[in-house]
């Protein structure tokens, strides 16, 4: 039941796009997106819900395709702050158990 | 406004000892939740608590236990400790219970376990 992220790790010079997606083989009725930064807590990004909507945060967007039970995470000229290890957090309708991801480790370069 | 609390923020202990870990969430949310995170295994979700009542149940022995008091103050213990459950314990809390809310996480509490 936990999503499923791919990659699982990328590096990207600075300026450069990433895309990180979340699978999952339950329906939702929620994404969550949250970053984690080395021996911080993970901080929240942006929420989806059911509905097919697509967020924006500055230069990190997210879509939400509740067909395919799938999610993306959009960073546009990433910068190196956005640096850290993004995990989908997703609310499934069998009892809203929480789970998150496998995790995606990105690593911005100057 | 004061985000989430943990206390203690490590802790060693040996095997078959117990312990207990306490979670302060931010001022006016109801809803308590609490993550192990190892290497391994990324976050794994234990419990939710809501209003003192536990919501939801993640796949751990029940050795893992918790609770909610009336100020929405959350405490989990883990009794007759094993190596691993040497990890990163992360409370998080939000307005109400299920996922449309954001969570606000503590900054954990490192458990390791001899």
């Amino acid at each position: 039941q936990q999503p499923v992220q791919s990659p699982q790790a990328v590096i990207l010079r600075e300026g450069e796009d990433a895309v990180i997606n979340c699978s999952s083989s339950k329906a939702l009725y929620s994404v969550h997106w949250y970053r984690q930064k080395h021996g911080e807590a993970p901080v929240f990004l942006m929420i989806l819900l059911k509905g097919g909507e697509q967020k924006g945060h500055e230069k990190i967007s997210a879509s939400f395709n509740e067909k395919k039970q799938q999610s993306s995470l959009y960073l546009t000229a990433s910068q190196l702050s956005y640096s850290g290890t993004y995990f989908c957090g997703t609310d499934s309708n069998t009892g809203n158990q929480f789970y998150f991801g496998t995790g995606t480790s990105l690593t911005v370069i100057p | 406004k004061a985000g989430v609390t943990q206390t203690p923020r490590y802790l060693i202990k040996t095997r078959g000892q117990q312990v207990t870990l306490s979670c302060s969430p931010i001022s006016g949310h109801r809803s308590v939740s609490w993550y192990q995170q190892t290497p391994g295994q990324g976050l794994q979700f234990l419990f939710e608590y809501f209003s003192e009542t536990q919501r939801n149940k993640g796949n751990f022995p029940g050795r893992f236990s918790g609770r909610q008091f009336s100020n929405s103050r959350s405490e989990m213990n883990v009794s007759t400790l094993e190596l691993g459950d040497s990890a990163l314990y992360l409370c998080a809390s939000s307005k109400s219970a299920g996922g449309y809310n954001e969570q606000f996480f503590g900054p954990g509490t490192r458990l390791t376990v001899l």
